[in-house]
């Protein structure tokens, strides 16, 4: 079983609706969490970061972390066909270094005009 | 602000050749982190670099090398080239290390082996 599990989809959705990305883990440890948005052909774009369990909102995206599931979300208000790319979660352990991102292996979506 | 560079964008090499990648930071980053991307495993991480030194070194053989110099830039070498190491070779760079400073990635360096 991989540390850090994400439906790789593809999703599609119309434009203007809100679009959900979900990742789960095992590793109790994980603290730090991240979404990047991966263009084709781009390297990954971060999205969101955050650290412990709560909500973070910037503009049209939100990201949940919930630890006492082991659950992470992104939200996509309004979303946008320059919204249609991969999107991979990613998380940490430990702000002591040493410790390395866990990506999950991403989730295709694309926005329909 | 400039972000990762990576060098050079695509590579073809043939099998049994090594191959340097290139990777400069964005400026005061002193972190270095060095993933490989294929379809199959997705993000991979290979090693980072803090300070010229090695901290963090991920499952990957021997043939794969990396440095970092004192102006943080650094380079990844893979000796003994195979076919399975056709990836997308991407360098990430951090404030410092540890996971409360995120990565910012470069566009990566697209290796293919012949």
């Amino acid at each position: 079983q991989k540390e850090v599990e994400q439906d790789p989809g593809p999703l599609s959705v119309p434009e203007g609706a809100i679009v959900s990305l979900n990742c789960t883990y095992s590793n109790s440890a994980f603290q730090y969490f991240m979404w990047y948005r991966q263009y084709s052909r781009k390297g990954p774009e971060l999205l969101m970061y955050t650290y412990s369990s709560g909500n973070k909102e910037d503009g049209r995206f939100t990201a949940q972390v919930d630890k006492s599931s082991k659950y992470i979300s992104l939200f996509i208000r309004d979303s946008q066909p320059s919204d249609s790319a991969t999107y991979l979660c990613a998380m940490s352990a430990s702000n002591f270094g040493n410790e390395k991102l866990t990506f999950g292996t991403g989730t295709r979506l694309t926005i329909i005009p | 602000k400039a972000g990762v560079t990576q060098t050079p964008r695509y590579l073809i090499k043939t099998r049994g050749q090594q191959v340097t990648l290139s990777c400069s930071p964005i400026s005061g980053h002193r972190s270095v982190s060095w993933y490989q991307q294929t379809p199959g495993q997705g993000l991979q991480f290979l090693f980072e670099y803090f300070s010229e030194t090695q901290r963090n070194k991920g499952n990957f053989p021997g043939r794969f090398s990396g440095r970092q110099f004192s102006n943080s830039r650094s380079e990844m070498n893979v000796s003994t080239l195979e076919l399975g190491d056709s990836a997308l070779y991407l360098c990430a760079s951090s404030l410092w290390t540890g996971g409360d400073s995120p990565l910012h990635f470069g566009n990566g360096t697209r290796l293919t082996v012949t």
